[in-house]
């Protein structure tokens, strides 16, 4: 089945700086791409995906890229805020979906 | 409101006692799915649906059972619960061709079910 690492586990930034995670997977039969945004206490929300036939996509503070050949993605944030502290989880899967174990963000202001 | 939910929202039971957490959206997705949380772990799926009638297992479903009878509901079912499946539960769907479902998955407010 598929695997999917996520690193790093913590990250902690400076108000404004950017923060990077990334993730890979083993499936090539993997289409789909997602990053959710957790705050403590809460559902998991979608803040950006990307689709196999994509290499990258962007929202505003948030890009992803996705690198197919060599079977990883990431998150990109910039300009980032007290409030962007939350765990974050990548994703991959068709109908079948793994997630990653978490990345832990802290924004220092 | 578009919404996904589930009850109960917190639940102790005793090992060995069945026990049904529902789940129901007002979206008409097709796809719906079950995931628990543990801490360090991530998020891993225990059984999904691409629609009525149609359910298959995700990573975990030793020990759970699900039903999909109708398009709204997707029912997580514990037969004889263990104390390893003490953990935090979220109900999931989204929209889905029938064949892949490459689309945002709205998350319900989550279970948290401790088994003694």
């Amino acid at each position: 089945g598929e695997n999917v690492e996520q690193h790093p586990s913590t990250l902690s930034v400076q108000e404004g700086d950017s923060a990077v995670i990334k993730c890979t997977y083993s499936d090539s039969a993997s289409n789909y791409f997602p990053w959710y945004k957790q705050e403590l206490g809460k559902r998991p929300q979608l803040i950006i995906d990307i689709r196999s036939n994509v290499g990258e996509k962007k929202d505003q503070r948030i890009a992803v890229t996705l690198n197919k050949t060599a079977k990883h993605f990431s998150l990109h944030i910039t300009e980032t805020q007290p409030e962007d502290s939350a765990v974050y989880f990548c994703a991959a899967g068709y109908n079948k979906f793994y997630f990653g174990s978490g990345t832990k963000l802290n924004v220092k202001p | 409101e578009a919404q996904v939910t589930q009850n109960p929202r917190y639940l102790i039971t005793v090992t060995g006692k069945k026990l049904t957490v529902t789940c129901s959206q007002n979206m008409n997705h097709e796809y719906m799915s079950w995931y628990r949380q543990d801490p360090g772990l991530g998020l891993r799926q225990i059984y999904y649906s691409m629609n009525v009638e149609v359910t298959d297992k995700g990573d975990v479903p030793e020990g759970y059972k699900v039903s999909r009878k109708e398009k709204r509901n997707f029912p997580l079912i514990l037969e004889s619960p263990s104390p390893n499946q003490t953990s935090l539960y979220f109900c999931a769907s989204s929209l889905s061709d029938g064949v892949s479902s490459y689309n945002e998955q709205f998350f319900g407010p989550g279970t948290r079910l401790t088994v003694l």
